[in-house]
């Protein structure tokens, strides 16, 4: 079956322009993480939903950052007003149940803040 | 709270010689673990996991990791590279909780010589 699809795939933004990004999980699972990763370094944990809860956002990096998923399946992180160290790989990923214990990730947007 | 080192930010092999990867965990609770693989502009890819079953765990490609609670570690070995196994490796650690994110260590670019 299909896995997790993000769009775009990259992104080229002017700094204080905002940009939304897309994420769509495996259909059916309940659990959809957001990630970022910064050049050279590993994946750092953003945002969680189950279903359509935002049930952690601790890892939002500031007021900047905004994420819903409104009908529990797809989801959209957006960021506003960009600033350079908001450029990174943003990836997505989701899980069947609520213990997320095996993640599926998404291939990632690259998003480029010039 | 939950951390992971990853020793090596790069390794470089010869084909056929022994891959061995490693990392080692923080946790205030018994973790989930894991090795992911990232290729070039794609998302992670899950190579194994441990989720309290055997201690040696075996995945895909001929991975395989140890759990060793004694050593707080979760090394990854594979007995012979390949040239395709040429790739990022993260290890990540979740808690045993309903929606709880992946932190994952720095990486280990692996190299892989002819």
């Amino acid at each position: 079956g299909a896995g997790v699809s993000q769009s775009p795939r990259y992104k080229v933004a002017k700094r204080g322009q905002d940009v939304a990004l897309r994420c769509d999980p495996i259909s059916g699972h309940v659990s959809l993480f957001w990630y970022q990763q910064a050049l050279g370094q590993g994946p750092e944990f953003l945002t969680y939903f189950q279903n359509e809860a935002q049930l952690d956002k601790s890892g939002l990096p500031s007021d900047r950052f905004f994420a819903e998923r409104p009908e529990g399946s797809v989801s959209t992180l957006k960021i506003q007003r960009t600033q350079q160290e908001d450029s990174a790989v943003y990836l997505c990923a989701s899980s069947s149940t609520g213990v997320s214990y095996e993640q599926y990730f998404g291939p990632g947007t690259r998003l480029t803040v010039t | 709270a939950q951390s992971v080192t990853q020793l090596g930010s790069h390794v470089s092999v010869s084909e056929g010689a022994l891959v061995l990867l490693r990392c080692n965990y923080s946790s205030s609770v018994p973790p989930y673990l894991f090795w992911y693989v990232q290729y070039p502009n794609q998302g992670l890819q899950l190579l194994l996991k441990y989720t309290s079953a055997a201690t040696l765990v075996k995945g895909i490609n001929g991975f395989e990791a140890e759990f060793k609670k004694s050593e707080t570690s979760f090394h990854l070995t594979k007995p012979s590279a390949h040239m395709s196994d040429a790739a990022e490796y993260f290890c990540a650690v979740t808690l045993r909780a309903a929606g709880n994110k992946l932190t994952f260590g720095g990486g280990t670019r692996v190299l892989v010589k002819p």
